[in-house]
């Protein structure tokens, strides 16, 4: 079947950590993008890549960091630098960047202790 | 004032209505829109998205989209307790030549059908 595989699906980290997220498609599409959902809000993009090799800053950048080394694989790292990670984590796919209809991973919840 | 902008409820309606579902968004620009659901603790997933003025229905589900006002709304016929969930409004903005077209959220509205 193919889908979005995000790991892990829950994750707690202590201050002054940094942590990466996993995301991984076999959906063969050449965009990916990070959301962060927190209550109450809507979803909010902190990078994006069009194409592999290449990533762009989202609205909510400061304090995390991609790769995007093989088209199916774009793991975010929440570094110590973000000063309020504790969110939901959605990893998304789109065929190509110049659609909005986004499939989307199950998500990683991160709760700094 | 928020780019796409959803009353986030709670909307609660009977079971068998009609559920009528709102957003308004900034950007005159803007040039595809979309619905997506997510339940409590879940992802979102697209059910809807609608790019010229008018209505589209697939189902039970029929978006509506009026540019000129700048609205985008969702209707759910026969409201079932399987439709309680969050709705999220997207709407995107046109691409310039290679660069990326936003797809901006509203912050959703919670949809609650009761028996």
């Amino acid at each position: 079947d193919g889908g979005i595989t995000q790991s892990p699906k829950y994750l707690f980290r202590k201050e002054g950590q940094n942590v990466t997220l996993s995301c991984e498609q076999n959906l063969n599409h050449d965009a990916m993008y990070w959301y962060r959902q927190d209550p109450g809000q809507g979803l909010r993009l902190i990078y994006y890549s069009q194409i592999v090799n290449d990533f762009q800053k989202g609205d909510i950048a400061e304090g995390y960091s991609v790769s995007r080394e093989k088209k199916e694989s774009f793991p975010l790292t929440v570094t110590s630098a973000q000063k309020n990670p504790t969110a939901f984590y959605l990893c998304a796919s789109s065929i190509a960047a110049n659609t909005g209809e986004l499939f989307f991973g199950e998500g990683s919840r991160l709760t700094v202790l | 004032q928020k780019e796409v902008e959803q009353n986030s409820g709670p909307l609660s309606v009977p079971e068998g209505a009609i559920a009528s579902l709102n957003c308004t968004y900034s950007d005159r620009g803007s040039q595809s829109f979309f619905w997506y659901r997510q339940y409590s603790g879940k992802s979102p997933e697209l059910i809807m998205f609608i790019y010229s003025n008018g209505d589209k229905e697939d189902g039970r589900f029929t978006a509506q989209l009026n540019k000129a006002s700048q609205y985008v709304s969702l209707l759910i016929r026969d409201s079932q307790p399987s439709d309680s969930a969050t709705y999220l409004c997207a709407v995107k903005a046109v691409a310039g030549g290679t660069s990326y077209g936003k797809l901006t959220f509203g912050q959703g509205t919670i949809l609650t059908v009761h028996p």
